[in-house]
């Protein structure tokens, strides 16, 4: 059982490099999520899905987009990276919004120079 | 606005002694509420939850106390591992919207010593 699978696990970017960053679940969950990690600051939610077809934006949305086509993908866009974009990226699911335990991936490391 | 508040960046306990983590969060409609452990280079894992109509959940080791007239929850873990070094998040999280979106506060640093 997979769980929540993130590509890449590391990425070095180049100021105005654009990038997707793909988030897969195996456990037909609804909600989908996008955090950054940077230190000191926790996890902070990017964007969300409510499910398929769906997004909507978190708490620091500026500078990426998402989709979420299928059930099971979410992808994260950074259409012209920036230094500021410099984290740790984790993608988690969650089944409804009754049972809000999140499953995180093991995230990917992102270097924008 | 930090809604969930870590204070302790760092805590060093003894192995076998009790470890006490601690959460405040300023938000009156958090109604939920996780701990999370997280290993470098590896995602959070969930730990342990407490809906706020109760005011304590045990399981094993770990023990989540909620307090809500001082918007106040600890995680106590007893008796304390070495495997239990790692960075613990707490998280609040609220029924309203479309979504059971998680706050998280910044973390705090558990090192178990022997």
């Amino acid at each position: 059982n997979a769980g929540v699978t993130q590509t890449p696990k590391f990425r070095v970017l180049k100021t105005g490099q654009s990038m997707t960053l793909l988030c897969a679940q195996d456990m037909n969950h609804e909600y989908m999520y996008w955090y950054r990690q940077d230190p000191g600051m926790g996890l902070r939610l990017i964007h969300y899905s409510v499910g398929e077809g769906t997004t909507a934006k978190g708490e620091v949305p500026d500078g990426y987009n998402v989709s979420r086509l299928k059930k099971q993908n979410f992808l994260l866009g950074l259409e012209s990276a920036a230094p500021s974009q410099t984290s740790v990226y984790f993608c988690a699911s969650s089944i409804d919004r009754v049972r809000r335990q999140a499953f995180f991936g093991q995230g990917t490391r992102l270097t924008v120079v | 606005d930090q809604q969930v508040k870590q204070n302790s960046p760092s805590l060093s306990v003894q192995e076998g002694r009790i470890s006490i983590l601690n959460c405040d969060y300023t938000n009156s409609m958090f109604d939920y509420f996780l701990w999370y452990k997280k290993y470098p280079a590896e995602g959070p894992t969930f730990l342990i939850s407490i809906s706020s109509i109760k005011d304590k959940n045990e399981d094993g080791r770990f023990t989540v106390f909620l307090n809500k007239s001082a918007k106040h929850l600890s995680l106590h873990i007893v008796p304390s591992q070495p495997g239990d070094s790692a960075v613990y998040f707490c998280a609040a999280s609220s029924n309203t919207g479309t979504a059971s979106k998680l706050t998280f506060g910044t973390g705090t640093r558990l090192q178990v010593t022997l």
